[in-house]
């Protein structure tokens, strides 16, 4: 298996639940990123790891918690989250942290929040 | 003032034409940027990247940087159905975020058969 993947792909969850999304690379990366896409916005970064160290935390609400165990795995626990926190997670990775860089995303995990 | 301005669209182009995608960005400090491609329902795709003033082609793909005018723009020639997408722009900088993308809302892009 090659590139970025993500699981599940789509997640529907209550606002009491606790639920984690899964992203794995396999191209041998040393950056990894968590997004949201929300409807009508941008493309909104929220947490930036290097090296397995979370480098930024952009200003995400701590019901969004992420970890990184190795540099071929990234999570996002999710817990009490708000139906505004329905959109399509993504996750990407790039060689290094340096601006040239390529970053590459997985498919996404579609989350709905009832 | 949005760090990264797009049209939001749609554009709608008859199939063979150019398709023309423009952004502006507000930071001078900008250095790299970056051209996706994001069908409805999937992630964005990398098209084009381009860090230096001027023209880079690739097959019907030109990207073109003015960093004095802030702009940078995507060519479509021989626009395709298939290239019906929604197109991100995001630009990155050097310094203690550098390496963090930053996107515009995108713009739709129809190609009409």
């Amino acid at each position: 298996e090659t590139g970025v993947t993500q699981t599940p792909r789509h997640l529907v969850m209550g606002m009491t639940n606790k639920k984690s999304l899964k992203c794995e690379q396999h191209l041998g990366h040393n950056a990894m990123y968590w997004y949201k896409q929300s409807a009508k916005k941008p493309l909104e970064l929220m947490f930036v790891y290097s090296l397995e160290e979370r480098v930024e935390n952009n200003s995400v609400p701590s019901r969004f918690s992420p970890e990184c165990p190795n540099s071929s795995h990234l999570f996002l626990h999710l817990h009490t989250l708000q139906p505004e926190d329905s959109a399509l997670y993504l996750c990407a990775s790039s060689l290094d942290r340096v601006s040239t860089d390529t970053q590459y995303f997985g498919p996404g995990t579609r989350l709905t929040v009832l | 003032q949005k760090e990264v301005e797009q049209n939001s669209g749609p554009l709608s182009v008859p199939e063979g034409a150019i398709a023309s995608l423009n952004c502006t960005y507000s930071d001078r400090v900008s250095q790299s940027f970056f051209w996706y491609r994001q069908y409805s329902g999937k992630s964005p795709e990398l098209i084009m990247s381009i860090y230096s003033n001027g023209d880079k082609e690739d097959g019907r793909f030109t990207a073109q940087l003015n960093k004095a005018s802030q702009y940078v723009s995507l060519l479509i020639r021989d626009s395709q159905p298939s290239d019906s997408a929604t197109y991100l722009c995001a630009v990155t900088r050097n310094g203690g975020s550098q390496g963090n993308l930053i996107f515009g809302k995108g713009t739709k892009l129809s190609v009409k058969p």
